[in-house]
């Protein structure tokens, strides 16, 4: 299995712009999580789904976040607009109910003039 | 709420030394614990779990963790360290298996010196 897969893998944005991080979770896995990482906070979790169902958001920091999953293979977080606070990097991770070990992809390393 | 305190924030020792990184956490029942690693530029990868049994759990890449419930800790450790194993290490906690939310400790970076 080619792993979880995130896109793009840098991004370079002004502060303003929208910004659309992408995930594709390890086929079959019917959880995903999107966490993110800065050096005052460490990793947090953003939001995770269930079968595409968002179960938690409580970690999205405002309404500038959002994230989709419209089908079990894809998933996006959309930050609109972008401010230079938001330069982190931006990990995905996907599993199966049964499962008991998450798997991360290669993160989106974000940064927001 | 969970919460995991990695004491160390960096850590230096010698090639061939062994190696101990602490984890605490704070969770009411017994959790489901995890360590990872990130090499720079890099996502997570798991190198050991501990969910019940066996307080010694091994992992990959010849690390292995004891799990002590009467000190909230679950350290990390390796008898021989290698260049390779210059990285950033991650605590997790978690309320259930794979399926829930980890919480994670601000994490351990490791350095090796010849």
């Amino acid at each position: 299995d080619a792993g979880v897969i995130q896109s793009p893998r840098h991004e370079v944005t002004e502060m303003g712009q929208e910004v659309t991080l992408r995930c594709k979770p390890i086929s079959g896995h019917d959880y995903l999580f999107w966490y993110r990482q800065t050096m005052m906070r460490g990793l947090e979790l953003l939001i995770y789904f269930n079968n595409n169902v968002p179960i938690d958001d409580s970690g999205m920091p405002e309404d500038r976040f959002s994230a989709k999953m419209p089908n079990a293979s894809f998933s996006t977080l959309k930050i609109q607009p972008s401010e230079p606070r938001d330069s982190a990097v931006y990990f995905c991770a996907s599993t199966l109910d049964r499962e008991e070990t998450q798997y991360f992809g290669p993160g989106t390393r974000l940064l927001v003039l | 709420a969970q919460s995991v305190t990695q004491p160390d924030i960096h850590i230096t020792v010698s090639e061939g030394a062994s190696l101990e990184l602490r984890c605490n956490y704070s969770y009411g029942a017994t959790p489901y614990l995890f360590w990872y690693v990130q090499s720079p530029g890099q996502g997570l990868q798991l190198l050991l779990k501990y969910f019940s049994g066996d307080t010694l759990v091994q992992g990959i890449k010849g690390f292995e963790a004891e799990f002590k419930r009467s000190q909230s800790s679950f350290n990390l450790r390796k008898p021989s360290v290698h260049w390779s194993d210059a990285a950033e290490y991650f605590c997790a906690v978690g309320l259930n298996s794979g399926n829930t939310p980890l919480v994670f400790g601000k994490g351990t970076r490791l350095s090796v010196i010849a």
